[in-house]
């Protein structure tokens, strides 16, 4: 069966500060997606990027950047210069990549973020 | 390109009532999910479909909900009756050949 692990329930941080959002899974496939997403205050849920299990190249998009470490099984977003808009609870997520269940994630229980000014 | 569609975005209700959330993916998609959110429980997957099939229904609660999927444009989620414990952000989301899922705006169910 597959996991998602989110072991930090609420990270509180002032503005400007880096901060990271740890994310570990289990899953017995081979090939599997990850993907982040944010959701605000406003209620919906947005996507924030799909990493494939076959490519580790972490990935930078403005302050946003993700570690995917296949080794340890995880798969790290990390915040650059935080600012009070990143406040939001995040999570993590997992699907298998082709069988009967393509497309169902496995959700983290997802970390609520607050960024103070 | 719009994204998903749900109605209605505010559902108040008296317990025993008929509710029905309706959601309309996004054209081209060919899998729908429907998700329930609650603070004790988080977010928890109901039933999914993939071409119009529904392929994994054991999150559904019980017998009072249903889901159904005509087309590939329209997903219907009844509650019948409904109860105060039934309240809850009702998400509808789409994918393409299970990648990344897009969510619609919720419905929020309140059960008097």
């Amino acid at each position: 069966a597959q996991k998602v692990t989110q072991a930090q329930t609420e990270i509180s941080v002032v503005e400007k500060e880096d901060v990271t959002l740890d994310c570990v899974y289990e899953t017995r496939d081979t090939t599997y997606y990850l993907f982040w997403y944010k959701q605000p205050p406003s209620g919906e849920l947005v996507f924030l990027i799909r990493r494939n299990s076959f490519d580790e190249q972490n990935e930078i998009s403005g302050r946003y950047s993700w570690n995917f470490q296949k080794s340890t099984s995880s798969f790290n977003f990390t915040i650059t210069a935080s600012q009070v808009v990143d406040s939001a609870v995040y999570f993590c997520a997992l699907s298998e990549y082709g069988g009967t269940s393509y497309g169902k994630l496995t959700f983290g229980q997802g970390t609520i973020l607050t960024v103070h000014p | 390109d719009a994204g998903v569609i749900q109605s209605p975005r505010h559902e108040v209700t008296e317990m025993g009532q008929e509710v029905t959330l309706r959601c309309k993916p996004i054209s081209g998609h060919n899998s729908l999910f429907w998700y329930r959110q609650t603070m004790m429980r988080g977010l928890e997957l109901l039933i999914y479909f993939n071409n119009n099939v529904p392929i994994d229904d054991s999150g559904m609660p019980e017998d009072r909900f249903s889901a159904k999927m005509p087309n590939a444009s329209f997903s219907t989620l009844k509650i019948q009756p409904s109860e105060p414990r039934d309240s809850a952000v009702y998400f509808c989301a789409s994918s393409l050949r299970g990648l990344e899922q897009y969510f619609g705006p919720g419905t929020r169910l309140t059960v008097t």
